[in-house]
């Protein structure tokens, strides 16, 4: 079974900054199979970024995914006041089972 | 424009069971699976199961086995979780997800309260 291990667990940073967070694998995966999703306190999750690089339908271009093998990459390039937000990575494989990482909070 | 909506929010009594709908309009969800997570509070997400349609049956997470039954009514288009022997431990929002491998439409949340 995989893990997904986040950092940092809290990111503090200002808006106009570039946020940097981290998901990496007990063991190899396939970049086909790491997503990256946003939630809003009181909201369901929002996918974000799906097959470690490609944005989801309506995602504004600010929001980029990177890595492969086990250390992937969110980066956000300029905070905007919606980006603060807790953040979670997802390994979703062959198999049906889906595997979330614990999340990264970006505070200002 | 795919649309999921959940069965309202539940109080339970430690030792007994809980059954969340999950009701799928606006698009052919049925070709697509459907996955179940839930999120204790304060806590983070975590994936309970789901019905994957290349697979023939539910599969769900390893600490769940043996008290979770996801159905699938494809009759009505409506998607049931059923955990039981509940406790406290397992008071949290229950969220039903579009499965496509990734999650792009979600519901909006069951809020399972288990309290004595």
């Amino acid at each position: 079974e995989i893990v997904l291990t986040q950092s940092p667990g809290t990111l503090s940073l200002s808006l106009g900054e570039r946020a940097t967070l981290s998901c990496r694998a007990s063991h190899s995966v396939r970049s086909d199979y790491l997503a990256w999703y946003q939630q809003q306190p009181g909201q369901a999750p929002r996918l974000l970024i799906y097959a470690a690089f490609s944005r989801a339908t309506g995602i504004p271009d600010r929001f980029s995914g990177s890595g492969s093998g086990t250390d992937f990459t969110l980066t956000i390039s300029r905070l905007e006041p919606e980006d603060f937000a807790v953040y979670y990575c997802q390994h979703y494989g062959d198999s049906p089972r889906r595997t979330f990482g614990q999340g990264t909070k970006v505070e200002i | 424009q795919v649309q999921l909506v959940q069965s309202g929010a539940e109080v339970r009594k430690p030792g007994s069971s809980v059954k969340v709908s999950c009701k799928a309009s606006g698009g052919t969800l049925r070709s697509y699976g459907l996955s179940w997570v839930r999120q204790a509070p304060g806590q983070g997400l975590e994936w309970v199961g789901g019905i994957v349609p290349i697979f023939a049956s539910p599969h769900y997470a390893q600490k769940f086995q043996g008290r979770i039954t996801i159905t699938a009514d494809r009759s009505t288009g409506v998607d049931y979780m059923e955990l039981t022997s509940l406790t406290s431990d397992d008071t949290a929002i229950y969220f039903c997800a579009r499965d496509l491998g990734t999650s792009d439409f979600w519901g909006q949340g069951t809020l399972v309260t288990v309290s004595s």
